[in-house]
């Protein structure tokens, strides 16, 4: 499948690194977002944005920080994250927001040490 | 905002049997209710949805119910096979172009052979 891919598929860092999470859509979709997947919190929504504009940011730490510089890409900075960031972050477009299917990206393993 | 509670968490079923996956929600402004299969080590995909305007949809094997009035809506998956075994979340949203897909928390399904 390649409409929606990630990468890296696996990042381990330490607390002090700083890395970045990339996606890209070629579906020609405009909303993108980023969730987090962990076993306490299946599917958390953490960002969205439309027609690259940030529409949603549901009350992220700071030290994890979105970037959509066009509507096919969508970036995730990461710096002094702690261990229990550790999770499967993924990516996702639609076609817009509200109700249309969402495609999932293969998600990025965290591992924070 | 919006609340999805799914029942059970884990669930176990002959290969033949029916499979039923329970979901409830909490605002009766919702609207639009997807269900994603998310299999071991992959991305989570649509599998059937259902807007308010409709009380049930059925594709093949699986089947959706909507209860408005009550708030819940239902997966049903019929003559279970064991490549239905994954993790199925439903979700609910305000639909339009404001709308998140807010996620249950997921219900393993495994299907013994």
């Amino acid at each position: 499948e390649t409409g929606v891919t990630q990468t890296p598929r696996h990042l381990v860092m330490g607390m002090t690194n700083k890395k970045s999470l990339k996606c890209e859509q070629h579906l020609g979709h405009n909303a993108m977002y980023w969730y987090k997947q962990s076993a306490k919190k299946p599917l958390e929504l953490m960002f969205v944005y439309s027609l690259e504009e940030r529409v949603e940011n549901n009350s992220v730490p700071s030290r994890f920080s979105p970037e959509c510089p066009n509507s096919s890409h969508l970036f995730l900075h990461l710096h002094t994250l702690q261990p229990e960031d550790s999770a499967l972050y993924l990516c996702a477009s639609s076609q817009d927001r509200g109700d249309y299917e969402q495609y999932f990206g293969p998600g990025t393993r965290l591992t924070v040490t | 905002g919006e609340n999805v509670e799914q029942h059970p968490s884990t669930l176990s079923v002959q290969e033949g049997d029916s499979a039923v996956i329970k979901c409830t929600y909490s605002d009766s402004a919702s609207n639009y209710f997807p269900w994603y299969k998310q299999e071991l080590g992959k991305r989570p995909q649509l599998i059937i949805d259902i807007r308010s305007n409709v009380g049930e949809k059925k594709d093949q094997r699986i089947a959706v119910t909507l209860n408005k009035t009550a708030k819940h809506f239902s997966l049903h998956i019929t003559e279970t096979q064991p490549e239905d075994s994954a993790v199925y979340f439903c979700a609910a949203s305000l639909g339009g172009s404001q709308g998140n897909l807010i996620f249950g928390k997921g219900t393993k399904l495994s299907v013994k052979p």
